[in-house]
């Protein structure tokens, strides 16, 4: 079954703490990106990933870090210099970097809350 | 600034109804056009992509179409569904670099289909 999945669905983070989402693909994609999506805007672009060892800046990459170590995960982490992070985070992934010439696959999301 | 304007910004109709959304894009070069579906929690799944040449293309009972001179989109619905209930977003993808940051999400129609 070949997808892309993120876990945990729901987390719950207190001020202060730092909270890694994760996100795997076993479609064999070489380019992973991370979303946020905040209630009436849309889609943000926080981190991208065209290649393992290398990702870059989207808009809003200001209190998160990624990693690319292996091809199928791309691991997304909410630092507490993250000043508003609850929202909902979502993974995608395309066959290349070349993005505007590939369909992306969203993962199923995960719902952040800072308590 | 490439923007993405949909309309409506939330649509009820009854089960069985026809309905059309909008898309009013600014971005330039333009390459191409995206229509997703996305259920509440879950994360957009691609119903259309056009390019610049293409007026109409179909996907079950969702059509789309691409006036590239106006540069507007609609993708209308045929025989609403309740399983129909849920956010269109429209993704314009301009020519520039190839990656991530080409692409511009609208903010999305969440429809509602009533029995």
């Amino acid at each position: 079954d070949g997808g892309i999945t993120q876990s945990p669905k729901y987390l719950f983070r207190k001020e202060g703490q730092n909270v890694t989402l994760s996100c795997e693909q076993n479609l064999n994609h070489d380019a992973m990106y991370w979303y946020r999506q905040d209630p009436g805007q849309g889609l943000r672009l926080i981190y991208y990933s065209q290649i393992v060892n290398d990702f870059q800046k989207g808009d809003i990459a200001e209190g998160y870090s990624v990693s690319r170590e292996k091809k199928e995960s791309f691991p997304l982490t909410v630092t507490s210099a993250q000043k508003n992070p609850t929202a909902f985070y979502l993974c995608a992934s395309s066959r290349s970097g070349q993005v505007i010439y590939n369909e992306q696959f969203f993962g199923p999301g995960t719902r952040l809350t800072v308590l | 600034k490439n923007q993405v304007e949909q309309s409506p910004q939330s649509l009820i109709i009854l089960e069985g109804k026809n309905c059309t959304l909008q898309c009013n894009y600014t971005v330039s070069p333009f390459s191409n056009l995206r229509w997703y579906k996305q259920d509440t929690g879950r994360g957009p799944v691609s119903l259309t992509i056009m390019t610049f040449s293409e007026n109409t293309k179909s996907n079950g009972r969702y059509t789309a179409t691409l006036d590239a001179d106006t540069k507007q989109s609609s993708l209308h619905i045929t025989a609403s569904q309740l399983s129909d209930s849920a956010s269109y977003i429209c993704v314009v993808s301009a020519f520039e670099g190839g990656g991530a940051d080409g692409l511009t999400f609208g903010k999305g129609t969440h429809l509602i289909i009533q029995p």
